[in-house]
């Protein structure tokens, strides 16, 4: 599995944009970007996956560069229930193969 | 909203007590996994299945046992409790196919004393 890394806390403020990068450097050519959310006492959630471009659902929007070593997921005007740990992960998108979560970002949204 | 539970939600038990945390999902996954989370830590995956009568270890090494005699159940079981076995308890399930979501449960709070 390609190794990620993401800052460990981000601060902002409600309302605002946030973007949350992550570098994944060895990523592979069969690997997709998947992006989950943790709330506190709760199991992670799947927030969006991208393969290379752009995607957009109703809750985010990921960035992803031509080379793909890195990615960002975007929260758009982020209000206090953002507040959550987001973890990236790199891998393929078929076969058996196990997630590896890492430590996530934790992102703290003040009021 | 995924189908997957998980019961008990909290759980004290004292040192030297089997215990086993049930699993359990309604969408016909195939694939089922336990994670172990201390709070504010990573999720460490101890346990997964690909299907029925499968079962492997995960990355951390864990003294808990799992089965999957049933698609929709995954139950956990440590034979003697200890301390050291304090954590959250997360159970996930997918689908193999194109997309690599796992849908999680609410976890299992265990607390040994």
């Amino acid at each position: 599995l390609a190794k990620t890394t993401q800052p460990i806390s981000m601060d902002s403020y409600e309302g605002q944009e946030v973007n949350i990068t992550c570098s994944h450097n060895n990523i592979a050519t069969n690997d997709y970007i998947t992006w989950y959310q943790q709330f506190p006492s709760q199991g992670p959630r799947f927030i969006i996956q991208g393969y290379k471009t752009k995607v957009t659902n109703e809750v985010a929007s990921l960035f992803i560069p031509a080379d793909r070593k890195s990615s960002t997921l975007s929260l758009p005007r982020v209000s206090l229930s953002d507040t959550a740990v987001y973890y990236c992960l790199v891998g393929t998108n078929f076969g058996n193969e196990k997630l590896t979560f890492g430590t996530g970002t934790r992102l703290t949204i003040i009021p | 909203e995924a189908d997957i539970y998980q019961t008990p939600r909290y759980l004290v038990i004292g040192t030297g007590k089997k215990i086993t945390l049930e699993c359990s999902q309604t969408m016909g996954h195939d694939k089922m996994y336990w994670y172990q989370q201390d709070p504010g830590m990573e999720l460490h995956l101890i346990h997964y299945s690909y299907g029925v009568n499968s079962t492997e270890k995960g990355d951390l090494s864990s003294e808990s046992t799992v089965s999957r005699i049933r698609t929709e159940h995954f139950p956990l079981t440590l034979e003697s409790a200890r301390p050291s076995h304090t954590s959250q308890y997360l159970c996930a399930s997918s689908k193999t196919g194109d997309r690599r979501e796992q849908y999680f449960g609410p976890g299992t709070r265990l607390t040994v004393t």
